[in-house]
């Protein structure tokens, strides 16, 4: 099993843009979430998801969009990029377990 | 929501000894409790998860103790190794789970 991906892996945006960062899971996780990691201010949650067709805001969600049409998918869309936004990304997936089961991270740059 | 500390953010100990990190939290009690550790430019990885109703979990090396008189949990790496050396981070759910900043520990041989 690959676990969590994420992609891409890097990302320099210019103020005003917008983009999708990608995440899939093949463990058949029903629960998975986006946190953004700021130094000094821990992991907050974005968005998150208990199933397909089924989304939530987390802690900080504006300026952020996400959609759940599949199981494995969990997209994340910046509409338009802020210099706020740039951060660390982790998409997370859980199961019955509580365990969270983290992707590599997208590191954002936004100019 | 829960409010979340770690205590300093960073700890320096000596290679065989015993680390311990502290994580406080406030309002409710949360039904369980859990510690990651995160390496640099990775995401963080589960390492173990403690119930309300249980006092001390261990796990090889490691030992975790929750509290919920003092809203308190202790994690502890014994005989601690320079390959320990990472950022750990404590978790606890709320309506969600939420995440303290990290304590980053540094094993010097």
């Amino acid at each position: 099993n690959a676990g969590v991906t994420q992609t891409p892996k890097f990302q320099v945006l210019k103020t005003g843009q917008s983009m999708t960062l990608q995440c899939a899971q093949d463990m058949n996780h029903e629960y998975m979430s986006w946190y953004r990691q700021d130094p000094g201010m821990g992991l907050r949650l974005i968005h998150y998801s208990v199933g397909a067709g089924i989304t939530d805001q987390g802690e900080v969600p504006n300026g952020y969009n996400v959609s759940r049409s599949t199981t494995e998918d969990f997209p994340l869309r910046l509409l338009s990029a802020a210099p706020s936004q740039t951060s660390v990304y982790f998409c997370a997936s859980s199961g019955a377990q509580e365990t969270q089961y983290f992707g590599p991270g997208t590191r954002l740059l936004v100019l | 929501s829960q409010k979340i500390e770690q205590n300093s953010e960073a700890l320096n100990i000596q290679e065989g000894k015993t680390a311990t990190l502290t994580c406080n939290y406030t309002n409710y009690s949360p039904a369980y409790l859990q510690w990651y550790r995160q390496d640099p430019g990775r995401g963080p990885v589960f390492l173990l998860l403690i119930r309300e109703n249980e006092k001390e979990k261990r796990k090889e090396r490691l030992k975790v103790t929750f509290d919920t008189t003092l809203k308190q949990s202790l994690f502890h790496i014994t005989a601690s190794q320079p390959a320990d050396s990472a950022t750990y981070l404590c978790a606890l759910n709320d309506y969600k789970l939420s995440f303290g900043a990290g304590t980053t520990v540094t094993v010097r041989a």
